[in-house]
């Protein structure tokens, strides 16, 4: 079955660019859209955006302007870039897959996690 | 964004109990709301969508309800490997948003 892993630095400075990707194995990276969900210390979740496979992106608007997510259908992979970060950006990052057709929806698969400290 | 509020934020329960928590929703959100339960240090797992379809290999003991604004998640008989972190999610509009979660914990 379909399966995620993140990956990335673990340690990201303050004003920095933030850098995830996701590899996708077990499946195709076609349809579906391609998720990112981070998770704070101790708190809840927070959806950050997706990529359907077409390209389209949809992003939460209170990180919009910082954000991009992106796919390399050639490599099973999508990615975050998440720039400026400050200390309120230090999470678990998940990557996930939502499933989103006419008669279904969730965010059916995820990775394990990945967990990103803002420090200097 | 719409905003979804989870009580109680958590419970203490015993194995066999039946346990009902309710999310709620700052607006109308059309059924379009999917459950999640998280086990600490572990990604969630995805067990109801449209209120109330479980996904598949989902046990029977959980069940979705509600409309509107107002949503519930009842679990019959708690069993051990139910204790967890529940996390309701809109998806009417984007962005999805999430509650805050209840936490089931063992009495």
């Amino acid at each position: 079955q379909v399966q995620l892993q993140e990956s990335g630095p673990g340690l990201v400075k303050p004003s920095e660019t933030l850098s995830l990707s996701c590899s996708v194995s077990g499946g195709s990276i076609s349809d579906y859209y391609w998720t990112w969900i981070r998770q704070p210390p101790g708190k809840g979740l927070e959806w950050i955006g997706y990529i359907h496979y077409s390209g389209s992106t949809t992003y939460n608007p209170s990180l919009k302007s910082r954000l991009t997510i992106s796919l390399d259908t050639s490599k099973n992979q999508f990615s975050l870039r998440l720039s400026s970060v400050t200390a309120a950006d230090t999470a678990v990052y998940y990557c996930a897959r939502t499933d989103m057709t006419i008669i279904r929806y969730g965010v059916d698969v995820w990775g394990p996690g990945t967990t990103v400290i803002v420090s200097s | 964004d719409i905003q979804m509020t989870q009580s109680p934020s958590s419970l203490s329960a015993s194995v066999g109990d039946r346990v009902t928590m309710t999310c709620r929703a700052s607006q109308g959100i059309g059924n379009s709301l999917a459950w999640y339960q998280q086990k600490p240090g572990k990604a969630p797992k995805f067990l109801i969508y449209a209120t109330s379809t479980l996904e598949s290999g989902v046990p029977s003991r959980f069940r979705g309800s509600g409309s509107g604004t107002d949503y519930t998640l009842t679990i019959s008989s708690l069993q051990p490997d139910d204790f967890a972190t529940y996390y309701c999610q809109q998806y009417y509009t984007a962005p999805p948003t999430f509650g805050g979660g209840t936490k089931v914990e063992i009495k």
